[in-house]
Formats: C-alpha cells, sequence, structure tokens
C-alpha cells in the first residue's frame, strides 16, 4: 500500500523557519517525481514545487521562490520542504504528494495526510 | 500563465441526480494535462480523472470527464451519498502546476 505521511508542521513566527518531511512507502520512491502541494485555510490548492526523481530538477510556484527549497533523500525514502523567511500568507497544510510522469502524467495520484503549518506572530 | 475557474460554486442536488461541473482555462491547454480531484472534509484530495477523460483506478463509472481546448467538464450520472464533496480541476504545463477553485456539489 502506497503511503505519505508528512510532518514537521507547527506554529511559527514570521521570517522564521521550518523543515517539513515525508516520509514514503509502499512503492518505488527513487522512481517518482515528488511535489509538495498545500491548501489555505480558505480552502485553494496551490502547488508549491516538485523535484525529479533524481533531485536534478526542481521547480517552483514564484510565491515561494528563493524562500522554499524541496530536496529527496532516495535513501531514506524521503521527500522535504526548507521554509526560510515565512509569511503569514504560507499558512496552510500541506500536502506531500506523488506525481507520476508516465501512468497518470501532470497529476498528483497520492497524497499524504498534510501537516499543519500556521504562521503567526 | 494559466488560469482555471471552475463553475457553478456550489452546486446543490439531491442523491440519485446529475451532476455537471464546468473547468474552464484562459486559454486553450493539452487534454492530456487536465485532471480532476474529489476531496472530502478533513481529507486529502483523491485523483478522479487524469487526461481529461480517463477514469483513475478504483474511480466508479459514474464518474465521467470529457472536454478540449478551453472547456472541460466532470460528470456524475446518479449522485450517491459519498460524492457530495468539493471537486477541483487540475492542469499541469511547463513543470507548473495551477488548481481550479473548486465547485461544491452539496446536498438540495
Amino acid at each position: 500500500e502506497v503511503q505519505l505521511v508528512e510532518s514537521g508542521g507547527g506554529l511559527v513566527q514570521p521570517g522564521g523557519s521550518l523543515r517539513l518531511s515525508c516520509a514514503a512507502s509502499g512503492f518505488l520512491f527513487r522512481t517518482y517525481w515528488m511535489s509538495w502541494v498545500r491548501q489555505t485555510p480558505g480552502g485553494g490548492l496551490e502547488w508549491v514545487a516538485n523535484i525529479k526523481e533524481d533531485g536534478s530538477e526542481k521547480y517552483y510556484v514564484d510565491s515561494v521562490k528563493g524562500r522554499f527549497t524541496i530536496s529527496r533523500d532516495n535513501t531514506k525514502t524521503s521527500l522535504y520542504l526548507q521554509m526560510n523567511n515565512v509569511r503569514v500568507e504560507d499558512t496552510a497544510m500541506y500536502y506531500c504528494a506523488r506525481a507520476p510522469r508516465l501512468t497518470t502524467p501532470g497529476t498528483f495520484d497520492c497524497w499524504g495526510q498534510g501537516t499543519l503549518v500556521t504562521v503567526s506572530s | 500563465e494559466i488560469v482555471l475557474t471552475q463553475s457553478p460554486g456550489t452546486l446543490s442536488l439531491s442523491p440519485g441526480e446529475r451532476a455537471t461541473l464546468s473547468c474552464r482555462a484562459s486559454q486553450s491547454v493539452r487534454s492530456t494535462y487536465l485532471a480532476w480531484y474529489q476531496q472530502k472534509p478533513g481529507q486529502a484530495p483523491r485523483l478522479l480523472i487524469y487526461s481529461a477523460s480517463n477514469r483513475a483506478t478504483g474511480v466508479p463509472d459514474r464518474f465521467s470527464g470529457s472536454g478540449s481546448g478551453t472547456d472541460f467538464t466532470l460528470t456524475i450520472s446518479r449522485l450517491e451519498p459519498e460524492d457530495f464533496a468539493v471537486y477541483y480541476c487540475q492542469h499541469y504545463a511547463n513543470s507548473l502546476f495551477t488548481f481550479g477553485p473548486g465547485t461544491q456539489v452539496d446536498f438540495k
């Protein structure tokens, strides 16, 4: 069974930092692109970042460029999101999601349960 | 940048009725990269339809997708109680993903 389990969320002050983790199991992690997707308190979904199978390519939504860094460790089957200089508008539920390129291209076919990040003073 | 618009914002229907949800793109998009998701309260989104018209694994055949160019439709032929949820369309292009704002299907 495919499982994605996020952790690391919490309350952080504006300008602070946080590192999110996602532990993957039940599939060959090193053969999939992976993504972070967030959902604001208002309910909207926003893709944040994604990373190639070997970590050689990374893409970000404009609003987080220069502040967030996506990374992965295929030996630990884990995905990470380093969040620096966070803003109030980064408050959201952050989901780890699998992004297959072959079977269901351009989609997120598996999601974790999410980890909540609240940015507030 | 492609913007996705969904209508209506809320659809109030009864079990057994047909639901028709619209997703419109600000410019023509490749159907290969148009998807639909279902989200229930307290749960992560679930992939329903990919490449505009293909059902994901385990999705009941009462769900169908259609469309091309700028106009796409998700149809639920006969609503079951478990289908009352929020539905999002999503597009992928040039390594970037965008979501529509969602349509809530609730009980009339």
